[in-house]
């Protein structure tokens, strides 16, 4: 079985500072990690995966995420927030054997204040 | 290029009755995937075509639910008698492959059941 886990309803951040969204994950055997962001009324939008290979990964929109295999962690990071950045995050999990069925975590509310 | 559409965006049916929506995935996407969201149950997976072929519908909540995927492209998402359980909103999205290929997501279809 594969879970993933978003610690974080909701993460509040002013404008220009650092934002970081959670993440830690479950799976047997290697993990593939991804990060979608969803607007108000809007389908899910990708932002970066991991698959192999540098565990800091880069990603759209200036968004970057880092796998730490040890801690099972595959945090979500932007250095300065815009307000823009508002949104519902999404990390999802999938591996080998379960032929791209994500399995999403609960979601994590993104306010960023001006 | 075009992305994934899907219809209609707005669904409000009766309880009892049958409805259909209806996927486009990307051109050349060989993958489909329906998902859910709803407030209760976060984001689930349903089902998923490479080609025609439904390998795994294990995601699929009842026998009320079924899909087909006709030509390699355009899927219908089936659900028989509908309750009210089953409002939510019904994502698709698709893949170049299976795995590790990137997921794009459609706008999704809000279905209310009254």
């Amino acid at each position: 079985a594969q879970s993933v886990a978003q610690p974080e309803d909701q993460v509040n951040v002013a404008e220009g500072n650092p934002l970081t969204v959670k993440c830690t994950y479950s799976v047997s055997g290697n993990p593939y990690l991804f990060w979608y962001v969803q607007y108000p009324n809007r389908g899910l939008q990708f932002l970066l995966k991991y698959i192999t290979g540098d565990n800091l990964v880069k990603g759209s929109y200036g968004f970057e995420a880092e796998f730490n295999k040890s801690q099972t962690s595959f945090h979500l990071k932007k250095p300065s927030a815009l307000v823009s950045d508002s949104a519902l995050y999404f990390c999802a999990v999938t591996k080998g054997d379960s032929w791209g069925k994500l399995q999403f975590g609960a979601g994590t509310q993104v306010v960023v204040t001006p | 290029g075009a992305g994934v559409s899907q219809s209609p965006s707005n669904k409000v049916t009766e309880k009892g009755k049958d409805v259909e929506l209806r996927c486009d995935p990307i051109s050349g996407h060989t993958a489909l995937y329906w998902y859910r969201q709803s407030l209760g149950q976060g984001l689930e997976f349903l089902i998923y075509f490479q080609g025609n072929s439904a390998p795994d519908k294990s995601g699929l909540p009842s026998d009320r639910f079924s899909a087909e995927r006709t030509g390699g492209s355009v899927s219908t998402l089936t659900i028989q008698r509908t309750q009210q359980e089953d409002s939510a909103v019904y994502l698709c999205a698709s893949s170049l492959g299976l795995d590790t290929d990137t997921q794009y997501f459609g706008p999704g279809t809000r279905l209310t059941v009254l």
